[in-house]
């Protein structure tokens, strides 16, 4: 069966730190990869999606970018966070569905 | 373009009674829609999904949403609400493309005991 790691599970960084999070993806080879952002009380903002290695697609532009070195691999970074990025972060991959990673709540003080 | 459109940001059921979750729809081919479910500080979970076969789809803990092509609807039910139902619910719509999954802002739903 597939199954999608997040990590980390929680995140607090300074504003202007840099970040990386990371989704790795079991079962499954060749999926469409997606980044989320849920700030609170909002609906999912689609930031990224990816259809194979070194293939990404940006929904929204920021200081956020994402990168797939792997199959199975999708990274979403920044050189220097802002307040306005903290939030929930959801990974996910799709076949005839999606299925979501359990997330990383990112705090930016 | 595709989109969903949830009417209802908050709703609220006292435990034991149907619960009505809406969600209309816009898309220019038949589409595939979905419904998911968000615990706090989790994950989204799949409901249920329709792509195209019967109408009216069950989903897992009770759920079912009817395919409504003339009201271009695809509202979530459950005839009796439980406490562990309390979630936050989204709406999917999938593109024709098939690669980007568009979500409604979502459905607070409160259950009260």
């Amino acid at each position: 069966s597939q199954t999608i790691h997040q990590w980390p599970a929680t995140l607090v960084q300074p504003v202007g730190s840099p970040l990386s999070l990371e989704c790795t993806v079991e079962g499954t080879s060749n999926p469409n990869l997606y980044w989320y952002r849920q700030a609170a009380g909002r609906g999912l903002q689609l930031l990224f999606y990816s259809v194979g290695i070194g293939q990404i697609s940006s929904e929204v532009p920021q200081n956020l970018s994402a990168s797939r070195p792997q199959d199975r691999q999708f990274i979403l970074s920044s050189k220097k966070l802002l307040l306005s990025d903290s939030g929930f972060y959801l990974c996910a991959w799709s076949g005839a569905e999606q299925f979501f990673g359990p997330g990383t709540r990112l705090t930016v003080l | 373009a595709q989109s969903v459109t949830q009417l209802d940001s908050h709703v609220s059921v006292s435990e034991g009674t149907p619960v009505l979750l809406r969600c209309n729809y816009s898309s220019s081919y038949s589409p595939s829609l979905f419904w998911y479910v968000q615990h706090p500080n989790k994950g989204l979970q799949l409901l249920l999904k329709y792509t195209s076969a019967a109408t009216l789809v069950k989903g897992i803990n009770g759920f079912e949403a009817e395919f409504k092509k003339s009201e271009t609807s695809f509202h979530l039910t459950k005839p009796s609400a439980h406490m562990s139902d309390a979630a936050e619910y989204f709406c999917v719509v999938l593109s024709n493309t098939g690669n980007q999954f568009y979500f409604g802002t979502g459905t607070s739903l409160t259950v009260i005991p």
